[in-house]
């Protein structure tokens, strides 16, 4: 099956930094989503982009499908972008989402 | 409110017990999914259900049963807890195939057994 990476695994801001966190996928997709889980385990989604460049206030999301990455950008970072983002991908008819493993961020006041 | 509810959010039982998470959405989508999630790892597709007569395994289905008891309805039963099922359970919706379509989720039901 497909296969999702995200890096780096682990990263640690002060606030008020800028970041990009990237998921490389290793087929071609036609689904890829961006989550956030906060503290508290709620999964809230960021993006839904396979391909092309999205912004929402200080987050932004581009995906080079042809290419099999996408990157998530946080500027401006505060202590409430903390928790774990997630890239989603599938591929294929009926096919599931496959998840990476996860980015932790962590952003220091 | 959650377009996607779960109840209940937190549950402790024992060993062999039977359990339900239920799960509802007023999205009005017709897929429906079940995810488990695992401390430090990502989420994995227990069951989905693209309408209500229509059930299907994802790839850690054994030790799980669901029900779609209406279109905006979807339970999960572990028949016969065990301790290794402890872990945060995730319903999800889409209004489409999950392959080109928004997933949404509901705010998890975190499950321990003993």
């Amino acid at each position: 099956g497909i296969q999702v990476e995200q890096s780096p695994p682990d990263l640690i801001l002060q606030e008020g930094a800028n970041s990009t966190l990237r998921c490389n996928f290793s087929d071609s997709v036609n689904n890829l989503q961006w989550f956030h889980q906060n503290p508290w385990g709620q999964l809230i989604n960021l993006f839904y982009i396979p391909s092309g460049t999205k912004q929402n206030g200080r987050l932004s999301a581009t995906t080079v499908a042809t290419e099999r990455y996408s990157l998530l950008y946080i500027s401006s970072s505060q202590t409430t972008d903390s928790g774990v983002y997630f890239c989603a991908v599938s591929t294929g008819a009926n096919s599931k989402l496959t998840f990476g493993k996860g980015i932790t961020l962590s952003v220091r006041p | 409110d959650a377009d996607v509810t779960q109840t209940p959010r937190n549950r402790i039982t024992k060993t062999g017990k039977r359990i339900m998470l239920e799960c509802s959405q007023t999205k009005g989508h017709d897929r429906m999914y079940w995810y488990r999630q695992d401390p430090g790892l990502g989420l994995q597709l227990i069951y989905y259900s693209f309408d209500v007569k229509d059930i299907n395994k994802g790839e850690i289905s054994d030790g799980y049963s669901v029900s779609r008891q209406a279109q905006a309805k979807f339970s999960l039963s572990l028949e016969s807890a065990i301790p290794n099922q402890t872990a945060l359970y995730f319903c999800a919706t889409s209004d489409q195939d999950a392959n080109t379509g928004e997933l949404f989720f509901g705010e998890g039901s975190r499950l321990t057994v003993l």
